[in-house]
This record gives structure tokens, sequence and C-alpha cells, in this order.
């Protein structure tokens, strides 16, 4: 099985300012397509998870431009720009490119 | 707004079976593949099964085959999860999720299943 593995597994920010998350996996995760199924995905407490990023870079409908995956092959990142007290939570990145789809650790947001 | 509604989890003992339901409005399961992801106590997120539009195929985590079956109804807008000899490491929190472009989009609130003596 591919393994999914994340990085910071705690990240403090300060309101206003930009967090990173690195995300890398063992094989590349292009697929036999030419496209690269890795996703992001947001769970705050008290609510369902939400994905924000699908195939690397691409924005869900709705999702802030403050919202941004970018990598390929076999590291990805999410970043977000001026964190909001509401980006706190868990972020997950997931490969849907080979079965097993699988997660990594996640990523705990919290303010500073 | 879509909405997943799951149901059917429990306790349940070793070697016992349950089965979860999940109920989607205002979207049509019948466009989607459909998953189950769970999230065990202290553990991370693991996917647990697939099945496509039509029920045609489906897709099972080793750790699950040949116990657990993923099945639809499109006719009541429905997917379930059947589980049976189960482990005290199936215990977790299962989370039913619309699954396009290869990636879960839509998730519910997930339903608790304990595996206990």
């Amino acid at each position: 099985d591919v393994v999914v593995t994340q990085s910071p597994l705690s990240l403090p920010v300060a309101l206003g300012q930009s967090a990173s998350i690195s995300c890398w996996s063992t094989r590349s995760l292009v697929a036999t397509d030419g496209s690269t199924y890795v996703n992001w995905s947001q769970w705050r407490a008290g609510q369902s998870p939400r994905r924000l990023i699908f195939k690397v870079s691409n924005r869900d409908s709705g999702v802030p431009d403050r919202f941004s995956g970018s990598g390929a092959g076999t590291n990805f990142t999410l970043k977000i720009s001026r964190v909001e007290a509401d980006d706190v939570g868990i972020y997950y990145c997931m490969q849907g490119t080979y079965w097993p789809y699988t997660f990594g650790q996640g990523t705990k947001l919290e303010i500073k | 707004e879509v909405q997943l509604v799951e149901s059917g989890g429990g306790l349940v003992q070793p070697g016992g079976s349950l089965r979860l339901s999940c109920a989607a409005s205002q979207f049509r399961l019948s466009d989607s593949w459909m998953s189950w992801v769970r999230l065990a106590p202290g553990k991370g997120l693991e996917w647990v099964a697939s099945v496509k539009q039509d029920g045609s195929e489906e897709r099972y985590v080793d750790s699950v085959k040949g116990r657990f079956t993923i099945s639809r109804d499109n006719a009541r807008n429905s997917v379930y999860l059947e589980m049976n000899s189960l482990r005290v490491e199936d215990t977790a929190v299962y989370y039913c999720t619309t699954l396009r472009i290869h990636a879960p989009d839509y998730w519910g609130q997930g339903t608790l299943v304990t595996v206990s003596s």
C-alpha cells in the first residue's frame, strides 16, 4: 500500500500569518491517465469533514482562495494564507491514485 | 445542501455483526461512487470500502476483505456496509462519503461502532 506522511503533526499559527503542511508518498501519485489524485480535507469540531482541494491544486466550490495546493510526483503542500480563527482543525491529505486509498496522519492547526 | 446521514452503529461483541446505513438528501447517489471511511480512537483515517455508481464494482481495504460488504440501493438513495466477524480493532467512527474525482467530497457526521466484550 502507498504510505502517505504528513508534516508537521501540530501547527501553531498566529492569526493573519501563513501555514504550510507537507505531504509525501512512498511512490509517485501520477495515475495512468496522467492525473495526480491528491486531495486535502478539513475537519473542524462539530462539523462534517469537508474536501478543500482535489487533484493537487483544484479548490472545491466555496473554498476561499486563501487555501492552495501544489506539488507533483511524491511531494505535495497545502498552504493557508492569512490564517483565520475559523481555520482551526485537522487537515488530512489523501492519495486516490492507488487502491487502497490512503491518508496522511493529519495535521492539527491551532492559533498561537 | 447535501446531507449524508449514517445510522446503525452501536456496541457489539467480538465476532458479531452490524449493518450501517447511509441516506442522502439533496444529492442523487447514483451519480457517484460511494465510500465508507473510518477513524479509530487514537489512530488515523482509514478508507474502508467503495462501490461504483451501478454497484458493479467494489473495493475494500485488506483488513476487512471477506468480512465487510458494501452495497447500495439507488432507488432508496442509500448505501450500506454489512460488517460481520467484527473485531476489537474495527472499533471506530464510520463515515459515509461520496467519492468523486478519486476523493471523498461530501461526508456524513459519522456513526460509532464499538466492538467489545
